[in-house]
């Protein structure tokens, strides 16, 4: 049984698409996450989302907005996709009161041309 | 802002101990953590540090020095299946558990 899951796994579309990546969790975490790492392997958090709070990281564009339609799912919407969005993204689950640890999905590699 | 440095590059043998080390500055903070990234997998959680000293978690050991925002990740009996990539990261705030990334350590295992 996979934990967290995503699709799909490869994404390739064209610059000013939109498109949507989804997320489930089974492990019955209250919040949720989207993690983008770059080319360098950089990771950098774009929201934490539970049923009470959405935190968005100031440097993220407002073309990227998830979408949860319950606990255990937090899809990603892009709206006009640029060169710039190719990267892997993750999602990743984890209680709000603790443990701490989060567990992440396989990723879903976007390549835009 | 959040800034977290670590060697990008470490090379050890199998067998021996290498350790991993990750200084940050960061506008809150409320813990230490290091996850593990093998080539094309997804980052795997290893250890949690909120509290200052050392943590061990079989192979692997994790510190923390919060007056010195420095922590480390400690490997012991390399193994080749441990060359991988690894970050530390710091959760910034009470509520919410937002990880921020450091720049990831590439260990590579030679026999």
């Amino acid at each position: 049984d996979t934990a967290v899951s995503q699709t799909p796994k490869y994404l390739v579309t064209q610059m000013g698409n939109d498109k949507s990546i989804k997320c489930e969790q089974n492990l019955g975490h209250d919040t949720m996450y989207w993690y983008k790492q770059d080319s360098k392997k950089f990771l950098k958090i774009m929201f934490s989302y539970n049923n009470k709070e959405l935190i968005i990281n100031e440097t993220v564009p407002n073309r990227f907005s998830p979408k949860s339609p319950d606990k255990a799912h937090l899809n990603l919407h892009i709206n006009s996709l640029e060169l710039g969005d190719s990267a892997v993204y993750f999602c990743a689950s984890s209680l709000r009161g603790g443990p701490y640890e989060q567990y992440f999905g396989p990723g879903t590699r976007l390549t835009v041309t | 802002g959040q800034s977290l440095e670590q060697p990008s590059e470490v090379t050890a043998v199998e067998g021996a101990i290498v350790q991993i080390n990750c200084t940050y500055q960061t506008s809150g903070f409320y813990g230490l953590s290091w996850y593990q990234q093998h080539d094309g997998g997804a980052p795997t959680f290893l250890s949690y540090n909120a509290l200052d000293g050392l943590e061990e978690t079989g192979r692997f050991s994790s510190f923390l020095s919060r007056s010195d925002s420095y922590g480390y990740l400690l490997l012991q009996e390399l193994q080749m299946k441990d060359s991988a990539s690894y970050f530390c990261a710091v959760r910034d705030r009470g509520g919410a558990n937002n990880l921020f990334f450091g720049t990831g350590t590439r260990l590579t295992v030679i026999p």
